[in-house]
């Protein structure tokens, strides 16, 4: 149990087009859904939290206009990177958590590199 | 504002030697503890996760970790490392529970050799 997916893994574009990546819970209904950013060799930095039908929480720093944050359903929430520049370029992470079972603890996903051009 | 520290940015054991990783915490009260790991361009799977009750809590691959009050420590501990362990490791705390908000520490990266 306690699976999560994302896509695409990998993404390169070219710098100014927009970049959707999702985040899925798969065995299980996540509430509240987390995406990081992860620098080489460093640790995850938390850009937002995003609860089901609401608006996503950002952290002090992210830009929310450039960070476009949905979370529609149970399952899934989308983080679209807009107008990508090189320095956007990272390893994008999510996490969920959710229902009795997942309620306190994160689980994460498998992360999408993004490379800016 | 809770911290967490993990004081050794790189560790290098030999396969079959025991490994113990450290973790402390800066907070009031008994934060929820989290143990994860991440080999290389993977997300973070859970090893373990402390919330109450009985101190030493086991985990997935046979890992332990031991959370002492007194320290504020939660440390990781392995009684024989094999090559696959190789990985970054993070611990992380929680104020109310892994559900909400989590604190990282810097990570430390195990080297195993063989």
């Amino acid at each position: 149990g306690a699976v999560v997916s994302q896509h695409p893994s990998r993404v390169i574009c070219k710098s100014g087009t927009s970049v959707k990546i999702e985040c899925r819970s798969l065995d299980f209904q996540a509430t509240t859904m987390f995406w990081y950013r992860q620098f080489p060799k460093q640790s995850l930095m938390l850009m937002a939290t995003s609860n089901e039908g609401s608006k996503a929480t950002y952290e002090q720093g992210v830009e929310k206009d450039k960070f476009l944050i949905n979370h529609a359903s149970l399952t899934l929430s989308t983080l679209t990177v807009t107008s990508a520049h090189p320095e956007d370029s990272s390893f994008y992470i999510c996490s969920a958590t959710g229902g009795a079972e997942f309620q306190e603890t994160q689980y994460f996903g498998p992360g999408t590199r993004l490379l800016v051009l | 504002a809770q911290s967490v520290t993990q004081p050794d940015i790189h560790i290098t054991v030999s396969e079959g030697a025991s490994l113990e990783l450290r973790c402390n915490y800066s907070y009031g009260a008994t934060p929820y503890l989290f143990w994860y790991v991440q080999s290389p361009g993977q997300g973070l799977q859970l090893l373990l996760k402390y919330f109450s009750g009985d101190t030493l809590v086991q985990g997935i691959k046979g890992f332990e970790a031991e959370f002492k009050r007194s320290q504020s420590s939660f440390n990781l501990r392995k009684p024989s490392v094999h090559w696959s362990d190789a990985a970054e490791y993070f611990c992380a705390v929680a104020l109310t529970g892994g559900g909400n908000k989590l604190t990282f520490g810097t990570g430390t990266q195990l080297k195993v050799e063989l």
